[in-house]
């Protein structure tokens, strides 16, 4: 079965510019979660959307923001864009409504210059 | 295919025993690996690593166990505490490379 796409796999953007990234779960998975992956950072929690409703989220301003459709497909937005916002983005999905049984994607590998 | 692989979803375990929490690996090209630890709402938090060179790292009750030739690392538990119920993330990296590649994760419940 697919794994987990995420489109595009590097993005080049200039500061104050805005973009959009998507991921698509495994088929039937509905809980998607967000995630930036930075070498100083590790991983840190952006947000997570279950049944189209965001169910957590983590500590980062509302510039990154997101939304999950009726097929589970998510897209998470960041505005006005800044160098620190640099990073490896990963999209994890899960068929449950609690915890486990995670996939990740590969990444979307977004440079702000 | 999943490079990285956590093989039990969940494991259940009384309370002051040993947890044993394992993860395999296809790639050779490996050489650091780490373990962490999630919470619900939370993103992962590092636990212990080990690189390719040793086949043991300990950190107080933590100790990963690393067999190169069966391409399998375990993380050990001892005692396991209520505390350390969780979601344990297995994660592999080559070469200094940041991109970790990551393991479906074993969630972790301790019983009293």
């Amino acid at each position: 079965k697919a794994g987990v796409t995420q489109t595009p796999r590097y993005l080049i953007k200039t500061r104050g510019q805005q973009v959009t990234l998507s991921c698509s779960p495994i088929s039937g998975h509905r809980s998607v979660s967000w995630y930036q992956q930075t070498p100083g950072q590790g991983l840190q929690f952006l947000f997570e959307y279950f049944s189209e409703t965001q169910r957590n989220k983590g500590n980062f301003p509302g510039r990154f923001s997101g939304r999950q459709f009726s097929n589970s497909r998510s897209e998470m937005n960041v505005s006005t864009l800044e160098l620190g916002d640099s990073a490896l983005y990963l999209c994890a999905s899960s068929p449950m409504d609690t915890e486990g049984g995670y996939t990740f994607g590969s990444g979307t590998r977004l440079t702000v210059v | 295919d999943q490079q990285v692989k956590q093989n039990s979803p969940s494991l259940s375990v009384q309370e002051g025993r040993i947890s044993i929490l394992n993860c395999d690996y296809t790639n050779s090209m490996f050489d650091y690996f780490l373990w962490y630890k999630k919470y619900p709402a939370e993103g992962p938090t590092f636990l212990i690593s080990i690189s390719s060179i040793k086949d043991k790292n300990e950190d107080g009750r933590f100790t990963v166990f690393l067999n190169k030739s069966a391409k399998h690392l375990s993380l050990h538990i001892v005692p396991s505490q209520p505390g350390d119920s969780a979601v344990y993330f297995c994660a592999a990296t080559w070469d200094s490379n940041y991109q970790l590649i990551w393991g479906a994760g074993t969630k972790l419940i301790i019983k009293p």
